[in-house]
């Protein structure tokens, strides 16, 4: 069975770091693609990057690029998001999610809910 | 790349059918077979109901189809039903494993 396992939320000031991970299982890590999308509070959902090729390949959409780091380590079959300097727009909830080639995500995540507050 | 382009909302009877537009560009929509639709319950993950622009996964009800003209996606629901009450949303890939997702659509079921 295919999963996609988040870490829990978390809660964090304004200007610290944070790695959030998605660790997978019943799959080939490095067969699919994995991206990350965010959804703020009451708002929809945008695609943010992906990383691809098990951990080689990293795509930003062009909003994201430079907000945030996207990362992979295959031995373990986890992605990660990061950020170096949080701010309160940072709030959200976070989901990472299996593509399925160029089409569809097919596999979700349970979401990583990320408040950042002073 | 821009947010693809969806009503903020629709709205119909149980039994209806509605369809909700996803519009795009030629650098994405209208270029690439890869046009896919999500459904969101409230609080919920979202769930794939529409892949290559016209294929259900398995165990999605065949009341729900999707379609494609030069650069706007389309979902129809037909028959529709109480539990069809979520948020949709469309997304589509736009080249150099860059995708997008469309603002999303907010069906109401009268």
């Amino acid at each position: 069975e295919v999963q996609l396992l988040q870490s829990a939320a978390e809660v964090k000031r304004p200007g610290e770091s944070l790695k959030i991970s998605c660790k997978t299982s019943g799959y080939s890590f490095s067969s699919y693609w994995i991206a990350w999308v965010r959804q703020m509070p009451g708002e929809g959902l945008e695609w943010m990057g992906i990383i691809y090729s098990g951990d080689t390949g990293i795509r930003y959409s062009p909003s994201f690029q430079g907000q945030v780091i996207i990362s992979a380590d295959k031995s373990i079959s986890t992605a990660f998001l990061q950020w170096n300097s949080l701010t309160t727009s940072d709030s959200a909830m976070y989901y990472c999610v299996r593509h399925s080639g160029l089409g569809a995500i097919d596999y979700w995540g349970q979401g990583t809910l990320v408040t950042v507050s002073s | 790349q821009s947010a693809l382009t969806q009503p903020r909302s629709v709205s119909g009877s149980p039994g209806q059918s509605v369809t909700i537009s996803c519009t795009g560009t030629s650098s994405d929509v209208g270029t690439y077979e890869y046009v896919s639709w999500y459904l969101q319950h409230p609080d919920k993950v979202p769930k794939l109901i529409i892949y290559d622009v016209n294929k259900r996964p398995s165990g999605v009800p065949g009341r729900f189809s999707g379609s494609k003209s030069a650069n706007t996606a389309s979902l129809t629901i037909s028959g529709l039903q109480a539990e069809d009450e979520a948020d949709y949303y469309c997304c589509s890939y736009a080249g150099t494993y860059i995708w997008v997702f469309g603002g999303g659509t907010k069906l109401t079921v009268l």
